[in-house]
């Protein structure tokens, strides 16, 4: 069975940092490219970072770009978002997935991003 | 960026009814390599979303063939023949063929 399971959210300050994990299992993680999409409180799905297999390629939206750094484990089939300078639009669920098909979905984890 | 635009927002149904949702897009989908690359999602209240049709018409493994997806270049199409309760929720289009991903803002389909 696919598992991704994400880890390492809660409430943090603005302009502060955090890190998140996602842990996959059940199918083989370093042949997929994987991304981080966001879904902030009733608003629809943000596409957040993209990692290709190996790790040496990224892509970013404007909106994090500079602040978010996506990577990934593949020995430890764990993918990892760095989230640094945190503003209030980032409170979040964010989602680990497969790409280029989303057809792989973690449960998600809140970050929240308040004084 | 390119831009998906889902009709209706908002979709009222009766069991057994079908429906149709649109997604047009800003520019084409047509990858160069051949393939089209858009998507159909179904976020149900409360969980994460799932895939249900991908590159357009093929349907994800485990999903009722009551869903289908049609469409070339910058219109698409997913048609639900006979809705079902279980099919409630949200439903997005997905763009992977050109970067940066984006979505649709999404269609809520809700019993009438």
């Amino acid at each position: 069975e696919v598992q991704l399971v994400e880890s390492g959210g809660g409430l943090v300050q603005p302009g502060r940092s955090l890190k998140l994990s996602c842990a996959a299992s059940g199918f083989t993680f370093s042949n997929y490219y994987m991304a981080w999409v966001r879904q902030a409180p009733k608003k629809g799905l943000e596409w957040v970072a993209t990692i290709s297999t190996s790790g040496s390629r990224t892509y970013y939206p404007d909106s994090v770009k500079g602040r978010f750094t996506i990577s990934r484990d593949n020995a430890k089939s764990s993918l990892y978002l760095q989230m640094n300078s945190l503003k209030s639009e980032d409170t979040a669920t964010y989602y680990c997935a497969s790409h280029p098909l989303f057809d792989y979905w973690g449960q998600g984890v809140m970050v929240t991003v308040s004084s | 960026d390119v831009v998906l635009t889902q009709t209706p927002p908002t979709l009222s149904a009766t069991i057994g009814q079908s429906v149709s949702i649109s997604c047009r897009s800003s520019q084409s989908l047509l990858h160069s390599n051949g393939n089209t690359y858009l998507h159909w999602l179904l976020q149900r209240p409360g969980q994460s979303p799932q895939l249900l049709i991908y590159s357009v018409s093929r349907l994800e493994s485990g999903v009722p063939n009551r869903f289908s997806g049609s469409g070339s270049g910058t219109d698409f199409t997913l048609k639900i023949s006979g809705v079902e309760a279980e099919d409630l929720g949200v439903y997005y289009c997905v763009q992977g063929t050109h970067a940066p991903n984006t979505f649709g803002a999404g269609t809520k389909l809700e019993l009438k």
